[in-house]
């Protein structure tokens, strides 16, 4: 089964500073979609940044971006120029491209620092 | 936004109580999932469906049962409510793309007293 670790419970930041999230996974498959989501307090599901893991290309989304570490099973996520809209749990989750399932990592609560 | 309603939004019930939580997608999606949300845990998967009445377990199924006679709605049903059971508990739809992302509800909060 697929498993997705979050290692950092917790995460702070100063406004307008750079946060980097931690996100690993394991699995067997070589074609899968990797997902970083965010949940603001108002508890809504937010998806943030989304990868496929066969393009090399990280990608990005204005201040968000990851860095898709294939051969490590390592999917980041860097939020640059924070700001107090950011504070929120975020997760990361896997789905295997052919699959059904989406599989979150336990989260990291984002506090932003005014 | 995507279209999908969970209802109801808090629930307060008694152990041993049967509680039945809805999920309604006016977005034609095929794939309706639930989840339950648990500090430390992130969201894990009770059962999700792929069809009008084809379902699968997910990884947390035990006690819960869901049921899908139309494509807009999934239902969640607790036959005996137990206090492990409280939870924030989360629906998701997702279209047939492989690529397709998936949209969440708003959630329900159950607390089993």
């Amino acid at each position: 089964a697929q498993t997705v670790t979050q290692s950092q419970p917790e995460m702070s930041v100063q406004e307008a500073e750079t946060v980097t999230l931690s996100c690993t996974y394991d699995t067997s498959e070589s074609d899968y979609y990797l997902f970083w989501y965010k949940q603001p307090p108002s508890r809504q599901m937010i998806l943030v940044i989304r990868q496929e893991a066969y393009k090399q290309q990280n990608a990005t989304e204005n201040r968000f971006s990851v860095n898709f570490q294939k051969a490590a099973k390592s999917f980041s996520l860097k939020i640059s120029d924070s700001q107090l809209g950011d504070a929120a749990m975020y997760f990361c989750a896997y789905r295997k491209a052919a699959g059904n399932k989406l599989t979150f990592g336990g989260g990291t609560r984002v506090l932003v620092k005014p | 936004d995507a279209g999908i309603t969970q209802s109801p939004r808090h629930k307060v019930t008694e152990t041993g109580t049967p509680v039945t939580l809805r999920c309604h997608q006016t977005e034609n999606h095929r794939y309706m999932y639930w989840y339950r949300q648990d500090p430390g845990h992130g969201l894990r998967l009770i059962h999700y469906s792929y069809g009008v009445k084809d379902t699968d377990k997910g990884e947390v199924s035990d006690g819960y049962s869901v049921s899908r006679s139309k494509t807009e709605d999934f239902l969640l049903t607790l036959e005996s409510a137990t206090s492990s059971q409280t939870s924030v508990y989360f629906c998701a739809i997702r279209g047939d793309r492989v690529s397709a992302e998936a949209f969440f509800g708003q959630g329900t909060r159950l607390t089993v007293v």
